[in-house]
């Protein structure tokens, strides 16, 4: 089954303790992306790779790292967690050349920094 | 400034009942415009994809619409049920030169009562 698969579900942490979510597709899409959601926002891209070792930044990539150091893995990395990246995480991917095609997304990694 | 804004921002209707979800964008260059189907505490899943010549485009009995000179777009959903209690979500996709980037709005809460 075609997927993007996100761990961890959930995630309790506390602050500036660095924490590491996986994503992984089997689609051998090029392009992947991470996104974060909070209320009364839309989502906001965080960052994204166009294909391997080709990353960069979106529109709110403070306090995240990411690597792509293979076609269906990419990680989100937060090095020293805060309070304000309490957040709904979610992984897409899609075929890059086609800009018209389907993103698909995890099913979502909920963070809680204390 | 590229903005997406949808309206209502929340609905209440009848199962059985029709209903149709509004989307207005200021994005440019206009590349396409998607619609989201997300359930709560779940990833967004495509309904449509409509791309600047398209007028409509269904899934189902979702029916999305596009009016790219007023640079507005409709979801209607016909003979609603219970599933269909939502978040939808209006995308828009604009064109650059490394990857095209996506423009979410905030979506509109459909609930659907018996």
């Amino acid at each position: 089954e075609a997927q993007v698969t996100q761990n961890p579900r959930y995630l309790i942490t506390v602050t500036g303790k660095k924490l590491t979510v996986t994503c992984s597709q089997n689609m051998n899409h090029e392009y992947m992306s991470w996104y974060r959601q909070d209320p009364g926002l839309g989502l906001r891209q965080i960052y994204y790779s166009m294909n391997v070792e080709v990353t960069d930044k979106g529109d709110v990539p403070e306090g995240y790292k990411v690597s792509r150091k293979e076609k269906r893995n990419f990680p989100l990395i937060l090095e020293s967690p805060s309070p304000n990246q309490t957040s709904l995480y979610f992984c897409a991917s899609r075929h890059y050349r086609a800009p018209n095609e389907k993103l698909f997304f995890g099913s979502g990694t909920q963070l809680s920094v204390l | 400034k590229n903005q997406v804004e949808q309206s209502p921002q929340s609905l209440i209707i009848l199962e059985g009942k029709n209903c149709t979800l509004q989307c207005n964008y200021t994005v440019s260059p206009f590349s396409n415009l998607r619609w989201y189907k997300q359930d709560t505490g779940r990833g967004p899943v495509s309904l449509t994809i409509m791309t600047f010549s398209e007028n409509t485009k269904s899934n189902g009995r979702y029916t999305a619409t596009l009016d790219a000179d007023t640079k507005q777009s409709s979801l209607h959903i016909t003979a609603s049920q219970l599933s269909d209690s939502a978040s939808y979500i209006c995308v828009v996709t604009i064109l650059t030169g490394g990857g095209n980037k996506l423009t979410f709005g905030t979506g509109t809460q459909l609930k659907v009562e018996l």
